[in-house]
């Protein structure tokens, strides 16, 4: 059973142009979340979807960031106009649909796409 | 969700218990502790959570304090390869609850 996949693991661009990467989650797994990690600084939250909808983006920059989680394939995080203080690395993780019944929310986590901004 | 409060760093021994705490005096009835572990740049891993009973994995044991201000996470035999970033988090129970880290605690294996 793969887990949370992430590509590409390495990214590299210049000021000014677009990053997008891209989060499959783990088979059966509905809901996705973006977390971002700065260099020397924990992992902050980002966003949260489920399939074709945006349920908190909370921790979403206001400008040049976007997410979506289309009914057909990965979940993409883009964005735009890059500058140096966008350089971290991403993580996505996924989780089963809850049930009030079951244990909690546990998520599981991708290995990351490292930004790298010039 | 609740704050939680972990020491910086601690230390063991190959081969010996290691016990990390974690307080979370304003934890709420209907949040649950979670443990994740962070090795090395790694994407973080999930270990164990619980609600208010005792957990066991494979992975680690969970003691939570039945006034659920505290915890215990215990991995039973330390190997070097369990030196990470350990996470003490309180997250709602309801789906798509987010996951505040901390700076949690940084556990290093000593051979």
């Amino acid at each position: 059973n793969a887990g949370v996949m992430q590509n590409p693991r390495h990214l590299v661009r210049r000021r000014g142009q677009e990053a997008r990467l891209r989060c499959s989650p783990m088979k059966g797994h509905s809901h996705v979340y973006w977390y971002r990690q700065l260099p020397e600084e924990g992992l902050k939250f980002m966003v949260y979807l489920q399939k074709e909808n945006i349920i908190d983006e909370s921790g979403m920059p206001k400008e040049r960031f976007s997410a979506e989680f289309p009914k057909e394939g990965p979940s993409i995080l883009r964005i735009q106009q890059v500058v140096r203080g966008d350089s971290a690395a991403y993580f996505c993780a996924s989780s089963p649909r809850w049930e009030v019944s079951r244990t909690g929310n546990e998520q599981f986590f991708g290995p990351g796409t490292r930004l790298t901004v010039l | 969700d609740a704050k939680t409060t972990q020491p910086t760093s601690m230390d063991c021994a190959e081969g010996r218990a290691a016990n990390l705490p974690c307080n979370h005096s304003t934890i709420s009835g209907n949040e649950y502790v979670y443990w994740y572990r962070q090795i090395h740049s790694q994407g973080p891993q999930y270990i164990i959570h619980g609600l208010k009973n005792n957990e066991t994995n494979e992975m680690a044991s969970l003691i939570i304090t039945e006034d659920r201000k505290s915890s215990t996470l215990i991995l039973p035999h330390a190997t070097l390869r369990d030196t990470a970033v350990y996470y003490c988090i309180v997250s709602g129970v309801t789906s798509g609850s987010r996951l505040t880290f901390g700076e949690g605690t940084q556990l290093t294996v000593n051979p």
